[in-house]
């Protein structure tokens, strides 16, 4: 079993669905990062979360520590959001970043 | 603020060939990392630095990976000789600090071995 599953593996919605990506961990952790990955392979930092909500634009991310439970969403979504999405948690003393597999987002006309 | 570069962007080869490549950090950023990306899965650390030295490569096929940062700023990852599963994208990382919020990634080395 992976230490950080994400569901779903892949995800298509039109254009203006609300979206929900979800990621859940096995390990004690200090931070979770959301992050964007685009065809080609660059990858860009939405979010690092220790506790809470954040919120940037249309994008939110959220997480429960107890339950050991992260979701991100995307409001009004839009073509141009159609990208990889990976979860990454730093745990432990050695400070390494732990992904999940990615959900693969399409959003369409 | 210039962000983390990467070259090339795209390298076929062919199995048995090596390949070298480059990655130039964010100004400022004492650690570096490599990571392995194989298709339908997260990336996978290869290598960490501290400035010039190695903080962790215990992920490293050291039979044939090599990477060095030796005067603390650009690196190079080298792998000698290729096979196909090496067939993936390589990220480079960096970070102010040793701890990995705060990472910042480039835009990746596509490696196709044939």
């Amino acid at each position: 079993k992976n230490e950080v599953e994400q569901s779903p593996q892949n995800l298509t919605a039109q254009e203006g669905e609300f979206i929900t990506i979800n990621c859940s961990y096995s390990v004690g952790i200090s931070a979770l990062h959301w992050l964007q990955q685009h065809p080609g392979g660059g990858i860009v930092s939405l979010f690092m979360l220790s506790s809470g909500k954040k919120k940037h634009g249309r994008l939110i991310a959220t997480i429960n520590i107890q339950e050991k439970h992260s979701s991100l969403h995307i409001t009004a979504s839009h073509p141009r959001d159609s990208a990889v999405y990976i979860c990454a948690v730093l745990s432990g003393t050695a400070s390494k970043l732990t992904f999940g597999t990615g959900t693969r987002l399409q959003v369409t006309l | 603020e210039a962000g983390v570069a990467q070259s090339p962007r795209y390298k076929i080869i062919e199995k048995r060939q090596s390949v070298a490549f480059w990655c130039n950090p964010i100004s400022g950023h004492a650690t570096l990392y490599w990571y392995q990306q194989i298709l339908g899965q997260g990336p996978k650390l290869l290598i960490q630095f501290q400035n010039n030295g190695v903080v962790d490569d215990s992920q490293l096929p050291k039979d044939r990976f090599s990477a060095e940062r030796l005067k603390g700023v650009d690196s190079t990852l080298k792998i000698q000789p290729a096979k196909l599963e090496d067939s993936a994208v390589y990220l480079c990382a960096s970070s102010l600090e040793g701890a990995s919020p705060g990472q910042f990634f480039g835009p990746g080395t596509r490696l196709t071995v044939l």
